[in-house]
């Protein structure tokens, strides 16, 4: 059974700072991951996806990959109290088109 | 700019009643999909679907049906609601060989 693993914290950190979010999965067949953002009482919103290893950048947002090690990361930096929500990462085989999700990590942003 | 729809956002029901959960995109998305959210909990996938008329399990199927007469549409009916089934319910789709999903807005289920 394919497994995606996240600490479900909470993982607080101070606004400025920088959250650093992981991710571990156990298909060695994956080839697309996903990062989706998930406010309280409302929907994930996928915010973050990358396919090749290394690095992808968008805005404050970082997606790392390491396929070697099955880890896939999110850094946010320059946290900001908006951020405070629940990461999911969710990972698909290729060609499944059907993503496993992890649990999710909860992150607080502190002033 | 709809996206995906979700009805109703919230349901109470008495154990062994049955309801549908209705599910309307309008992004001519192939792909849809029902999931589960227990509090604390990732996302569980019930049942997802490629296309009008082909369904198919996901991994907690077990008192669900589902069925997809158009491309737009994709209800989830409950039949012989159990407690266990007190959820949150997603629906989402995407594009063939895209994978992001798009979420609606959630419902709320409460069996008591």
């Amino acid at each position: 059974q394919k497994e995606v693993e996240q600490n479900s914290g909470p993982l607080s950190v101070p606004e400025g700072a920088i959250a650093s979010l992981n991710c571990t999965y156990s298909d060695r067949g994956s080839q697309s991951f996903f990062w989706y953002r998930q406010y309280s009482g409302k929907s994930p919103e996928l915010i973050m996806f990358i396919y090749s290893n290394g690095d992808k950048e968008d805005g404050r947002f970082t997606a790392q990959l390491n396929k070697a090690s099955q880890y896939v990361s999110l850094l946010i930096r320059d946290s900001q109290p908006s951020d405070s929500a629940t990461y999911l990462c969710a990972v698909s085989s290729g060609g499944s088109y059907i993503p496993t999700f992890g649990r999710g990590t909860s992150l607080i942003v502190h002033p | 700019n709809a996206g995906v729809t979700q009805t109703p956002k919230f349901r109470i029901l008495k154990i062994g009643q049955s309801m549908t959960l209705q599910c309307t995109q309008d992004m001519n998305h192939n792909y849809m999909y029902w999931y589960r959210q227990d509090p604390g909990m990732g996302l569980k996938l019930i049942y997802y679907s490629v296309g009008a008329g082909i369904t198919d399990k996901g991994e907690v199927p077990n008192g669900y049906n589902v069925s997809r007469s158009t491309t737009e549409d994709f209800p989830l009916r409950l039949e012989l609601a159990a407690p266990s089934q007190t959820s949150v319910y997603f629906c989402a789709s995407s594009q063939i060989a895209d994978e992001k999903l798009f979420f609606g807005s959630g419902t709320q289920l409460s069996v008591l």
